[in-house]
């Protein structure tokens, strides 16, 4: 069964601080890997897309790596500020027959000052 | 336009209501996707069309719910005799080539059945 899980639930840090975002998948055949930013009572943003032969991209302040033999993905986030307080989807693209497109539910991110 | 518009942002219906959710597109985008996000968990995948032709509708519930994407109008989803787990956020995405690309979202309608 095509799923993504994405830990940890929820997490808080102090302002300036780094975090890492995990999403582990077994989507397959394997298309690509987005991260989405959700704020508060908003649409999710695209921040970055991994396909199969890339390890890691940068947006930012904002990491993504790309593990496809171990199925794993991390988002990094450098220098945290408050407005990065929001949910953080990861998004499994995987070609079959069409395309299939499988949510994690998402880690929520609370920076505070 | 150059977000994805939803309207209403918010929509309350009594149980056995119909409701009715409206999603204009971004100008120039051929595939519109419906998702429900219930309780801020995982979207559910609902429906999506390629220009007014249904893509893949293998997330819609066979009953109650229908959709549509005509020429020159905004998308809709309508839920007939709503439910109270109907209560959710539907959100509208849209993207230039299809599935596999990356997915412009609106703001979502929160739906409340009451």
């Amino acid at each position: 069964k095509n799923q993504v899980e994405q830990s940890p639930q929820s997490l808080i840090i102090l302002e300036g601080k780094n975090c890492t975002l995990q999403c582990n998948y077994t989507v397959s055949p394997f298309s690509n890997l987005r991260w989405y930013k959700q704020d508060t009572g908003r649409g999710p943003v695209s921040l970055t897309i991994m396909t199969f032969s890339e390890n890691t991209k940068s947006n930012g302040r904002y990491t993504a790596t790309l593990d496809a033999d171990t199925k794993q993905s991390s988002l990094h986030i450098t220098a945290s500020q408050l407005s990065d307080s929001a949910s953080y989807i990861c998004v499994v693209s995987a070609q079959t027959g069409g395309f299939k497109t499988i949510f994690g539910a998402g880690t929520r991110l609370f920076v505070k000052a | 336009g150059e977000e994805v518009a939803q309207t209403p942002k918010h929509l309350v219906r009594g149980e056995g209501q119909k409701a009715k959710l409206y999603c204009a597109p971004i100008k120039g985008h051929s595939y519109v996707f419906w998702y429900q996000q219930v309780l801020k968990n995982e979207f559910k995948f609902l429906i999506s069309f390629q220009n007014e032709n249904v893509f893949d509708e293998t997330g819609m519930p066979k009953e109650r719910f229908s959709a549509k994407c005509l020429p020159n109008s905004p998308c809709s989803l309508e839920i007939q005799a709503t439910k109270l787990e109907d209560s959710a956020v539907y959100f509208c995405a849209s993207s230039p080539d299809g599935p596999n690309e990356k997915l412009f979202f609106g703001s979502g309608t929160q739906l409340s059945v009451l």
